[in-house]
């Protein structure tokens, strides 16, 4: 089953929005929570991660927020622009057991911010 | 440029044959994992090596296969191919054997027909 749950499928903010991308859990073992970016052709590119002792992680205008008791994470994107248009993955990475270090992706959100 | 390089980049072949796929990691990396994404399945993991080893398995059929060399680079084998198999393959690469960042190469598009 989907050990990752992300929503929504599709996006569309207008410029200057601010868009939000929501991921959901259920493995505690999980330790680390990174974010993709894929553009079309292109393999997915690290954007920003979390640990869960961390409940808000900002780099320019991304920003991660965390829950780790409702184990849930988003992606802000703020100040949306049409550049920011991809397909955008959260992913959880295993912290123990025999799958440590293994990432599990999200199905992915298709982001199109128009002008 | 995540400096993960994998050739070929597009890859055409009909049900039956057998092709391979290369991935040279980024200077430094030991780790290299092999990703399938389609449409149905998402982005799944399916192998793992370290520094030659494998280190862990995920959703490979039997009829895939990998290695990675002493050079570090990997090479993943699919054969018997079917038209299921049609899907991007990605190889990411990291520093070490588990806990670090994963950096994925630009992928090779594969179509069975």
């Amino acid at each position: 089953q989907q050990q990752v749950k992300q929503s929504p499928q599709s996006l569309i903010v207008q410029k200057g929005g601010i868009s939000i991308i929501n991921c959901a859990y259920e493995n505690t073992a999980f330790d680390y929570f990174p974010w993709y970016q894929q553009f079309p052709g292109k393999g997915p590119a690290l954007l920003i991660a979390i640990r869960p002792d961390v409940s808000e992680k900002k780099e320019g205008r991304f920003t991660i927020s965390f829950n780790k008791s409702a184990k849930q994470f988003s992606l802000h994107i703020m100040d949306s622009q049409p550049g920011d248009s991809a397909t955008y993955f959260c992913a959880a990475r295993s912290g123990r057991g025999s799958t440590l270090g293994r990432l599990y992706f999200g199905r992915g959100t298709q982001l199109t911010v128009w002008p | 440029d995540s400096g993960v390089t994998q050739t070929p980049k597009h890859l055409i072949t009909a049900t039956g044959q057998r092709v391979t796929l290369r991935c040279s990691p980024r200077s430094g990396d030991l780790s290299v994992y092999w990703y399938q994404q389609s449409l149905d399945q998402g982005l799944q993991f399916l192998i793992q090596y370290y520094n030659g080893e494998e280190r862990a398995k995920g959703n490979i059929l039997e009829r895939f296969s990998a290695q990675q060399f002493p050079d570090l680079h990997s090479e993943l084998n699919l054969s018997s191919l079917e038209l299921g198999d049609s899907a991007l393959y990605f190889c990411a690469s990291s520093v070490g054997r588990e806990l670090h960042e994963q950096y994925f190469g630009p992928g090779t598009r594969l179509t069975v027909t």
